[in-house]
């Protein structure tokens, strides 16, 4: 059976302080690892497919890397808008995807 | 190109009753997911549906039922509701292929009183 841990479970950061978000994951075999953004109420929003150890993934000031055991999301001087709880999943295919419980990020002014 | 769409938005109902959700798949997915999101918690997968059929399930017992139509549009489908479904249900459209992207629409919240 899929596992996934998030940390930390919450992050408040000050506009520009960069950090890491941990996705820890267990799994007999890796289809995939994803990273979304969910902002309050809404359906999660795709950012980052991870399929092999090493791999890195960029946008804007998100950079999604993958290791055998673990993925990083790295935040690069976070704006506020940059708020919100950041899901990790892995699986695809007909077994769906296994998410953790996220990582609820607060950047402040 | 048009994105996940789900309805309604919200939802209440008592329980022992049953519920419809509808979703149409984005433009050019063929396969449907649906997942439950309890407050708090990371979305759990409900099944999946490819070419009309469910190709896949997750731990969630049979009165969760669900359709795939034609057009790759899909309903959920709750009967005697409990206090324990309220959540936000998503559902979730992906192609077949190496890419096991799915793009998920924006959820109906159900509640169950």
């Amino acid at each position: 059976e899929d596992q996934v841990t998030q940390s930390p479970e919450a992050l408040r950061l000050q506009e520009g302080e960069s950090s890491s978000l941990n996705c820890s994951y267990t799994v007999s075999g890796l289809r995939g690892l994803f990273w979304y953004r969910q902002d309050p109420g809404k359906g999660p929003e795709f950012l980052f497919t991870l399929y092999s150890a090493g791999e890195e993934k960029e946008k804007e000031r998100l950079k999604a890397t993958l290791t055998k055991k673990e993925s990083f999301l790295h935040i690069t001087a976070p704006k506020p808008e940059d708020s919100a709880t950041y899901l990790c999943a892995v699986g695809g295919g007909a077994d769906g995807l296994t998410f953790g419980k996220g990582t609820h990020l607060i950047i402040q002014p | 190109e048009t994105g996940v769409t789900q309805s309604p938005t919200h939802l209440i109902k008592t329980r022992g009753q049953q519920v419809t959700l509808r979703c149409s798949s984005q433009s050019g997915h063929n396969t449907v997911s649906w997942y439950q999101q309890a407050l708090g918690q990371g979305p759990q997968f409900i099944f999946q549906y490819y070419r009309e059929e469910e190709n896949g399930r997750g731990n969630f017992p049979p009165r969760f039922s669900g359709l795939q139509f034609p057009n790759y549009s899909s309903e959920l489908n709750v009967n005697a509701l409990e206090l324990d479904d309220s959540a936000l249900y998503l559902c979730a459209s992906s192609s077949t292929g190496p890419a096991y992207e799915q793009y998920f629409g924006p959820g109906t919240r159900l509640t169950v009183t």
